[in-house]
């Protein structure tokens, strides 16, 4: 079993829309939590950062963490489509393990 | 612009061949990390660096590939007798030393693209 998975979609809504990604993760030791966003030929870059369980709210963005279930989630509102990227989810450990990433497509 | 810096961006070699990459960090980080990223996927952790010490290499960092960092700066990346299976991104990342203030957020370079014909 991987440490971080991650539904590589890819999936494309049309601007406006709310859009929902999610990870699951297996080591309930993880406190780290974090979404990096990559553009195409890119590197990535952090979008949001959570610690234990909970939500954080940023702009547009909320990150949510349930570690009774080990989910991780990122919700966007109001997608634009400049927020056509890969959304990455992260485990911070002494170094991030990364899921597969989930390929994000907003079209006007 | 005082970002992590990777060169070359992009290296195209023939199988056999060998090749390095170099990774300059933000300057006042002292941890350095490379991970390779292949389409479609996650980046994976190859190894990283508290200063010039090499603390943990990944299992998918076979002895074809050497990481050296020497006086804990600038950090090079070499793969020897390349394979096809190496065609990846390699990306460099680096983060402040842990303890101040650090949230382990990685700051990432661009990425060298390898491609092994």
């Amino acid at each position: 079993q991987k440490e971080v998975e991650q539904d590589p979609g890819p999936l494309s809504v049309p601007e406006g829309a709310i859009v929902s990604l999610n990870c699951t993760y297996s080591n309930s030791a993880f406190q780290y939590f974090m979404w990096y966003r990559q553009y195409s030929r890119k590197g990535p870059e952090l979008l949001m950062y959570t610690y234990s369980s909970g939500n954080k709210e940023d702009g547009r963005f909320t990150a949510q963490v349930d570690k009774s279930s080990k989910y991780i989630s990122l919700f966007i509102r109001d997608s634009q489509p400049s927020d056509s990227a890969t959304y990455l989810c992260a485990v911070n450990t002494d170094k991030l393990i990364f899921g597969t990433g989930t390929r994000l497509q907003v079209f006007p | 612009d005082t970002g992590v810096s990777q060169d070359p961006r992009h290296k195209i070699t023939k199988r056999g061949q060998n090749v390095t990459f170099r990774c300059d960090p933000i300057s006042e980080h002292n941890r350095l990390y490379w991970y390779r990223q292949t389409l479609g996927q996650g980046p994976e952790f190859l190894t990283y660096f508290q200063n010039e010490a090499q603390l943990e290499k990944s299992r998918l960092l076979s002895d074809r590939f050497s990481a050296e960092r020497p006086k804990g700066s600038f950090s090079t990346l070499e793969i020897q007798r390349t394979e096809q299976g190496d065609s990846a991104m390699y990306l460099c990342a680096s983060s402040p030393r842990p303890g101040q203030g650090d949230t382990g957020e990685l700051f990432f370079g661009e990425g060298s693209r390898l491609t092994v014909l």
